[in-house]
């Protein structure tokens, strides 16, 4: 089936810095990316949506200038959390989909903002 | 956009008995819709999905129904199992567009 290879897994990082979270289409061309933040205990949230070689879409209520998304080829997209916050810290996942498979899912990131 | 509401959000069974999540969507253009179970730190999975043009799936002991003209589905769950315990997420979307989640359901199974 489809997979999505998502890094890193584990992140900490000082609060002020930026970090980048990697998405890659191993066995299909993803056209589109959905990227997703997990609070503990809650639902995956929609945050933007990304399409290879255009801006991408962001949600209601999330910062574009601080969640940097970058979809510049049909196999990686990429999120830059941008000076990060502890409020920040979440689970980030992203999904595509393949119209034979469906949605896939990466694996997920914890960031952990100190 | 879309929004996905799904009850209850916490549901307690003894082992071998059925267990019913329940979810409504409000746009009634969604087509698609998929029902995932997680475990804590994990990716969510695949269980079992319905298009619109179906009423009900079943696969061994899960199955799904949709009502399309009330814009409600169900997760039947029978025979439940320890393993059964986890964090299930109802989700609808569109040919295409991103999955859009309801809340979750923390099933709990006690043998």
């Amino acid at each position: 089936g489809a997979v999505v290879s998502q890094h890193p897994s584990r992140v900490i990082c000082k609060s002020g810095t930026s970090v980048k979270i990697e998405c890659r289409s191993l066995d299909f061309q993803a056209t589109t990316m959905f990227w997703y933040r997990q609070f503990p205990k809650q639902s995956l949230m929609l945050m933007a949506t990304s399409n290879e070689g255009s801006k991408a879409t962001y949600e209601q209520g999330v910062e574009k200038d601080k969640f940097l998304i970058n979809h510049a080829s049909l196999t990686l997209s990429t999120l830059t959390v941008t000076s990060a916050h502890p409020e920040d810290s979440s689970f980030y996942i992203c999904s595509a989909r393949d119209r034979v498979f469906g949605y896939t899912f990466g694996s997920g990131t914890r960031l952990t903002v100190v | 956009g879309e929004n996905v509401e799904q009850h209850p959000s916490t549901l307690s069974v003894q082992e071998g008995d059925s267990a019913v999540i329940k979810c409504t969507y409000s746009d009634s253009a969604s087509n698609y819709f998929p029902w995932y179970k997680q475990e804590l730190g994990k990716r969510p999975q695949l269980i079992i999905d319905i298009r619109s043009n179906v009423g009900e799936k079943k696969d061994q002991r899960i199955a799904v129904t949709l009502n399309k003209t009330a814009k409600h589905f169900s997760l039947h769950i029978t025979e439940t199992q320890p393993e059964d315990s986890a964090v299930y997420f109802c989700a609808a979307s569109q040919a295409g567009t991103a999955l859009i989640f309801g809340k979750g359901t923390t099933l709990s199974v006690s043998s």
